[in-house]
């Protein structure tokens, strides 16, 4: 696609329920990141994957986050069991290669828990 | 532990002033730096990205520079527009360990009155 590609937009969602928010990055990025900003808050960094290698998933908060990359291509984050200090903008990036280089974000997917 | 501060937190100025925002991060060890702009509800678009080995870079009205022995990164902003007004994050890429781990600043919202 011509850019990243985030669903949904927006997601309000009961405490202790299970969501699964969507990247697409762009067509042919071998790297893709998600980053959670919270009000008030800096980017998050969460988890990082690179093209077949094993992804970076030092920045998940609790064993209630996971992601994974189908194909080399589009990720899906999931939190288990959501609570309350889940809600923020989760933010998807992907970048060509796996070298410093430019990040190109989504929209983000805002979650709200209520 | 790398730190990213951004002073100020906040700016208004009139237009067509020339600004300058600031960035500071605590650990010079990086690979690169980068300023983006974040609009209200958007992502993040990438301005300009600096490797550790460069002292500056420029587009168009924009120009960052980086100190990175004194941990400091500028952007200055010339003849502001009120197209201008946005959040401006700067962030680090550290020089080990993970390449996907990009290291924000809180911003500066920067909002240009016509």
């Amino acid at each position: 696609g011509a850019g990243v590609s985030q669903s949904p937009s927006n997601k309000v969602t009961e405490k202790g329920k299970d969501v699964e928010l969507r990247c697409d990055p762009i067509s042919g990025h071998t790297a893709l990141y998600w980053y959670r900003q919270s009000l008030g808050q800096g980017l998050e960094f969460l988890i990082y994957f690179q093209g077949n290698s094993a992804p970076d998933k030092s920045g998940l908060p609790s064993d209630r986050f996971s992601a994974e990359r189908t194909g080399g291509s589009v990720s899906t984050l999931t939190i288990q069991r959501t609570q309350q200090e889940d809600s923020a903008v989760y933010l998807c990036a992907s970048s060509l290669g796996a070298g410093p280089g430019v990040l190109f974000f989504g929209e983000g997917s805002r979650l709200t828990v209520l | 532990k790398q730190e990213v501060t951004q002073i100020p937190a906040a700016l208004s100025v009139p237009e067509g002033e020339n600004l300058v925002l600031n960035c500071s991060f605590t650990d010079s060890a990086i690979y690169n730096l980068q300023w983006f702009r974040q609009d209200p509800g958007k992502g993040l678009t990438s301005l300009l990205l600096i490797q550790s080995s460069q002292r500056e870079q420029t587009s168009g009205r924009l120009n960052a520079s980086l100190d990175k022995s004194s941990g400091r990164s500028t952007l200055y902003i010339a003849a502001s527009q009120p197209g201008d007004s946005a959040t401006y994050l700067c962030a680090v890429r550290p020089g080990g360990g993970s390449q996907g781990n990009l290291i924000f600043g809180k911003g500066t919202k920067l909002s240009v009155k016509p």
